[in-house]
C-alpha cells in the first residue's frame, strides 16, 4: 500500500495565482480529510469527506477555498486567489481505523 | 467546538529517562484521544492512541493514560531515546476521529545524549 499520495509536494506561486493541490487516499478508506498545519496556528482542519460527500466545511478560512471529492480515490483543494497568508504545508489524511496523513504539500505564496 | 491545550510546550529530558506530555480538552463528548509524532519536515504520524472506554494503554516504552473526569490525558514515553527527538501533538474526536481531530500546539521534545 503506498499510503496516501499527495502532489504537488511543494509550490511555489504569486499572489493572485490559482492553486490546486491534489490527493489519493488510501484505497477502502470511507473517510478524507485536509488540514492546514502553520507555526502560528498549529494544525487546524479545513474540511472532510465521507463517502466522496463534504460533511463539514466549517474549517475553510474563506470562500477562495474549495475542495471536491469526484471519486473515492482523488480530491482537490483549490485556493483562488491566492495570498501570501495561505502560505502553509496542507496535509490530506485518509481514515480506516485511525487517520493516516500524506506528506504534505508546502505552499509557497510571494 | 472543542479546544486542546497542550503541556509543556518544549521539554527537554536526559536520554534513558522519562518524558511526560499533557493535554486537556474541553468537550466531555470528546471519546477518542491519538498521539501523533511529527519529524522535521515529515508528516504526523500515529504512535498510540486511546479511547473514552480505556483509562490506560500500553505499547512497548510508549503509554496514554485518559482521565475522563477531569478532561485530561497524557502521553509517558519511558527509557527515551534520541529518535524519539520530535514534535508530538495530541488530538481530540467527538466522533472516534471520523469527525477530524482538534490537535493540541504540539511539544518539542528534546532527548539529550
Amino acid at each position: 500500500d503506498a499510503g496516501v499520495i499527495q502532489s504537488p509536494r511543494h509550490e511555489v506561486t504569486e499572489m493572485g495565482q490559482e492553486v490546486t493541490l491534489r490527493c489519493k487516499p488510501i484505497s477502502g478508506h470511507d473517510y478524507l480529510f485536509w488540514y492546514r498545519q502553520t507555526m502560528m496556528r498549529g494544525l487546524e482542519l479545513l474540511i472532510y469527506f465521507n463517502n466522496n460527500v463534504p460533511i463539514d466545511d466549517s474549517g475553510m478560512p474563506e470562500d477562495r477555498f474549495s475542495a471536491k471529492m469526484p471519486n473515492a480515490s482523488f480530491s482537490t483543494l483549490k485556493i483562488q486567489p491566492s495570498e501570501p497568508r495561505d502560505s502553509a504545508v496542507y496535509f490530506c489524511a485518509s481514515m480506516g481505523e485511525t487517520q493516516y496523513f500524506g506528506p504534505g504539500t508546502r505552499l509557497l505564496v510571494l | 467546538g472543542e479546544n486542546v491545550e497542550q503541556h509543556p510546550s518544549t521539554l527537554s529530558v536526559q536520554e534513558g529517562d522519562s518524558a511526560v506530555i499533557k493535554c486537556t480538552y474541553s468537550d466531555s463528548a470528546s471519546n477518542y484521544f491519538p498521539w501523533y509524532k511529527q519529524e522535521l519536515g515529515k508528516r504526523p504520524q500515529l504512535i498510540i492512541d486511546i479511547r473514552s472506554n480505556v483509562g490506560e494503554k500500553k505499547d512497548q516504552r510508549i503509554a496514554v493514560t485518559l482521565n475522563k473526569t477531569a478532561k485530561h490525558f497524557s502521553l509517558h514515553i519511558t527509557e527515551t531515546q534520541p529518535e524519539d527527538s520530535a514534535v508530538y501533538f495530541c488530538a481530540a474526536s467527538m466522533g472516534g476521529g471520523a469527525d477530524g481531530l482538534t490537535f493540541g500546539k504540539g511539544t518539542h521534545l528534546i532527548i539529550q545524549p
